[in-house]
Parts: structure tokens; C-alpha cells; sequence
């Protein structure tokens, strides 16, 4: 598969903002994902961005994507407790059926 | 709406022994997909089916057999366990029709440990 690639661990303060990193490498990639694992949980997605936009809102969400460096990024706005999961980011190209996932960031929320 | 639904949810195996895991999906999906989760290394793909009577393999078969005899099911077999098995196995399926948007859907995982 593609390289998809996330740092493995973020810790935040409850309150601030988190910014959730990743790169990937293929340039035929159409969508970009974003899924949240929580503890004991399969994955669910958060929101997903088409590969001709540049950004996308969504509530406390915001996805930035920059295309011509092949980086993604999550921010989650005002950070809550329940906002601690695995974030995984994931693309697809339109050759194939399949997604290749980052490893996961760890997102700590602390007091 | 059950979703995506695999059993069992835990088990342990000796080594040697065999099991089969078992996804079902209730959103008439076409593909499903099998992957394992090991820490640091993400979700990779074990084997996937494109329809019913369909399966192929992904980026790490090896050990693993699949079928999809019914749409709605797709059976994750393990001929003879292995220690290097031990993993948590998500099951996932989506619509299908466009290549593109490849929205999957999760089950909530088996937690396989093979001693």
C-alpha cells in the first residue's frame, strides 16, 4: 500500500486546540480520511476531504489540505476529555478498493 | 441498525488450534475487508471481497484464509495459530459503486491472543 504516515503521540490541555498531523505519498490519492478509535472501540470516521478542496469545516473540526506537499491536518477546536482516542488519517485513490491507514496519533486530553 | 457485527469479541488459542471470525454487515455492502491492528503499526489489510463469492488478498494473508459465501458475511479462518497472530481483527465493509469514495464502516473488533 501507500505510505501513510502520522506522529504516534499528542498530548493536549482540555480547552486548547489539537492539531493532528499526516503525510502521505500517493499523488493519485482522490479522498482523505480521518477516523477516531476510541479505547475498546472499532474506528469511526470523523469527516473526510475530496483531494480538489483545501479545506473543510465541520463544528469543532477543521481539515487542511495541502496538496502539492501531500500533508493533511486535523484541528479539533476547545479539546475535551472526550476527544482522547487513536486518530487515524487514511487515503484513497480511485484505482483501487482499498485504504491505506497512518499508525494512529494518541490524543491525551489533560486537566 | 446492528451495522457491522463480528464474533466473538475475545478469544485465546493455543498454538496449532484453529478459529473462524465472523462479520456480518446489515447495510447490503458490497466490500468487506479484514484487518489486524498491532500497536504502531495502524490497520493493515488481511484480505478483502469486492462481492459475494469474491475474496483477495491483501498486504499480510499469509496464515489467514477468507470467504464470502453470502453478501451479507465475510468468515476470517486461521488454519493453525500462531504466537505472531495475536492482534486485534476489525471487520469493514462499504457501498461500493465508486471507487473513489471508499467510506468503510467498523465493527468493534475480536481481540485474538494465541499463546
Amino acid at each position: 500500500g501507500e505510505d501513510v504516515e502520522q506522529s504516534l503521540f499528542l498530548s493536549v490541555r482540555e480547552g486548547d486546540s489539537s492539531v493532528i498531523n499526516c503525510t502521505y505519498t500517493d499523488s493519485s490519492s482522490t479522498y482523505l480520511y480521518w477516523y477516531k478509535q476510541e479505547p475498546g472501540a472499532g474506528l469511526q470516521l470523523l469527516t473526510y476531504i475530496f483531494s480538489n478542496m483545501d479545506m473543510k469545516q465541520d463544528q469543532r473540526l477543521t481539515v487542511l489540505l495541502n496538496k502539492k506537499d501531500k500533508h493533511l491536518s486535523l484541528r479539533i477546536a476547545d479539546t475535551q476529555t472526550g476527544d482522547s482516542a487513536i486518530y487515524f488519517c487514511a487515503e484513497s485513490d480511485s484505482n483501487d478498493y482499498k485504504l491505506s491507514f497512518g499508525a494512529g496519533t494518541t490524543v491525551t486530553v489533560r486537566a | 441498525n446492528a451495522g457491522v457485527t463480528q464474533t466473538p469479541k475475545f478469544r485465546v488459542l493455543k498454538t496449532g488450534q484453529s478459529m473462524t471470525l465472523l462479520c456480518a454487515q446489515d447495510m447490503n455492502h458490497e466490500y468487506m475487508y479484514w484487518y489486524r491492528q498491532d500497536p504502531g503499526m495502524g490497520l493493515r489489510l488481511i484480505h478483502y471481497s469486492v462481492g459475494e463469492g469474491t475474496t483477495a488478498k491483501g498486504e499480510v494473508p499469509d496464515g489467514y484464509n477468507v470467504s464470502r459465501l453470502k453478501k451479507q458475511n465475510f468468515l476470517l479462518g486461521l488454519e493453525s495459530a500462531a504466537p505472531s497472530q495475536t492482534s486485534v481483527y476489525f471487520c469493514a465493509s462499504t457501498e461500493g459503486g465508486t471507487l473513489a469514495k471508499n467510506i468503510q464502516y467498523f465493527g468493534a473488533g475480536t481481540r485474538l491472543s494465541v499463546l
